[in-house]
């Protein structure tokens, strides 16, 4: 039983480039968060995804920034136009649809260094 | 916005020791969870809390929720070396349902052999 996947592992951008990021939820999770991770901190929520939806990105930046779980596929978290402060680990995470909803399982992030 | 604290920022201990990590917060949460994260890799979940007073064990693990909702504490009973790393508390607004969660800076586990 597969857990989280993100791709790539690490990724590297001079300013100005675009960045996407992916994530395959865990089988049978249909909810998928995205978190960010700057050195020495903890996990920052920028935005909740159900397929298709936006459920909450009230921790996402309004500009440069978007996020989308389509129909079929996995979710794409894209920042475009990149610049120095948005090197970070970002994390993915799901959850199922039960009582137990708040349990997220993390996937191993991807590791965004902007040049 | 919402803050879980915690602290110290590392803990250094002896294997075969105990440790406790407290987490704390201004405003309520009512479900309370705790996370180890190794260098390079994600969060993993250690232990989800969704009762008041609740108490609940996984392993050497035992963590309890907060009478007040507002803090959490994590206990490792006779540390290893496979202890090491950086544990996360995190709490979510909503029992059970999905939602974001709110984390901790987390405190760095070091276990001299």
């Amino acid at each position: 039983n597969a857990g989280v996947m993100q791709n790539p592992r690490h990724l590297v951008r001079r300013r100005g480039q675009e960045a996407r990021l992916r994530c395959s939820p865990m089988k049978g999770h249909s909810h998928v968060y995205w978190y960010r991770q700057l050195p020495e901190e903890g996990l920052k929520f920028m935005v909740y995804l159900q397929k298709e939806n936006i459920i909450d990105e009230s921790g996402m930046p309004k500009e440069r920034f978007s996020a989308e779980f389509p129909k079929e596929g996995p979710s794409i978290l894209r920042i475009q136009q990149v610049v120095r402060g948005d090197s970070a680990a970002y994390f993915c995470a799901s959850s199922p649809t039960s009582g137990r909803g708040n349990e997220q399982f993390f996937g191993p992030g991807t590791r965004l260094t902007v040049l | 916005g919402q803050q879980l604290n915690q602290s110290p920022q590392s803990m250094f201990i002896q294997e075969g020791e105990d440790v406790s990590m407290n987490c704390t917060s201004s405003s309520i949460f009512n479900t309370w969870l705790w996370y180890k994260q190794e260098p390079g890799e994600g969060p993993v979940l250690l232990i989800a809390l969704y009762k008041a007073g609740e108490l609940t064990s996984n392993g050497r693990l035992t963590a309890q929720f907060g009478i007040t909702r507002k803090d959490s504490f994590l206990n490792i009973s006779a540390s290893i070396p496979s202890d090491v790393g950086i544990y996360f508390c995190a709490g979510a607004a909503l029992t059970g349902a999905n939602s974001k969660l709110t984390f901790g800076k987390g405190i760095t586990l070091s276990v001299r052999p």
